[in-house]
């Protein structure tokens, strides 16, 4: 069974980089397309990139400038980082496979993190 | 980015009954559509792709019709374990983007 589980710091400092990691067990990381979505307070939904099975990447152009999803194949893990961060960043993220670069058929349980000083 | 438009925000039904969300696009999204459901402190669940295909495991009494811009998700003999959040996503173009969501309690 595909499971996804990401980890990292609950509270941010603004200005400061959102560093995330999602662990991924019962499928390589090798095929398909692993995506970072986040749910802000309030309940939108925003998509903000994903890695491919090659390393290739594609982000939301509203946070090009911000952001990076990377990978590690050996521990078929894949991260987030996020600089610059403010208070608008806060929200839920959740990782979550795109099944062939399309819907998102499994997810993580999600993460909540606080931008706050 | 393509703005996904869903309807109604809230939505309050008898136990089974049908009810039908809305998702209106802001251009042709050529049936590139998802809708997932959300459960309180879940992640969420692919229910539909590609419009009206049913994502495995799930059960029958959901459905997915639409095209162009107009796209609707109905379920059929409303459950009490059917209250959640759904919302729908576009993946026809980049950025995905989603509606905002349809909050389903029961009556």
């Amino acid at each position: 069974e595909v499971q996804l589980q990401e980890s990292g710091p609950g509270l941010v400092k603004p200005s400061q980089s959102l560093s995330l990691t999602c662990s991924v067990t019962g499928y390589s990381i090798t095929s398909n397309y692993w995506g970072w979505i986040r749910k802000f307070p309030g309940n939108k939904m925003e998509w903000m990139g994903y890695i491919s099975y090659s390393g290739s990447t594609s982000y939301n152009p509203s946070l090009k400038s911000r952001i990076s999803i990377t990978r590690d194949t050996s521990k078929n893990q894949f991260f987030l980082q996020l600089n610059s961060v403010t208070t608008e960043d806060t929200a839920t993220y959740y990782c979550a496979r795109s099944y062939c670069g399309i819907a998102f058929d499994y997810w993580g349980q999600g993460v909540m993190v606080t931008v706050s000083s | 980015d393509i703005q996904m438009t869903q309807s109604p925000a809230s939505l309050s039904a008898s136990l089974g009954e049908t009810v039908t969300i809305e998702c209106r696009a802001s251009e042709d999204i050529y049936n590139g559509l998802a809708w997932y459901q959300q459960k309180p402190g879940k992640s969420p669940q692919l229910l539909i792709y590609n419009a009206n295909s049913l994502h495995t495991g799930v059960p029958s009494r959901f459905s997915g019709s639409g095209s162009g811009t107009q796209y609707s998700l109905k379920i059929n003999s409303l459950q009490s374990e059917d209250v959640a959040s759904y919302f729908c996503q576009q993946y026809y173009d980049y950025p995905f983007t989603f509606g905002s969501g349809t909050k389903l309690e029961i009556k």
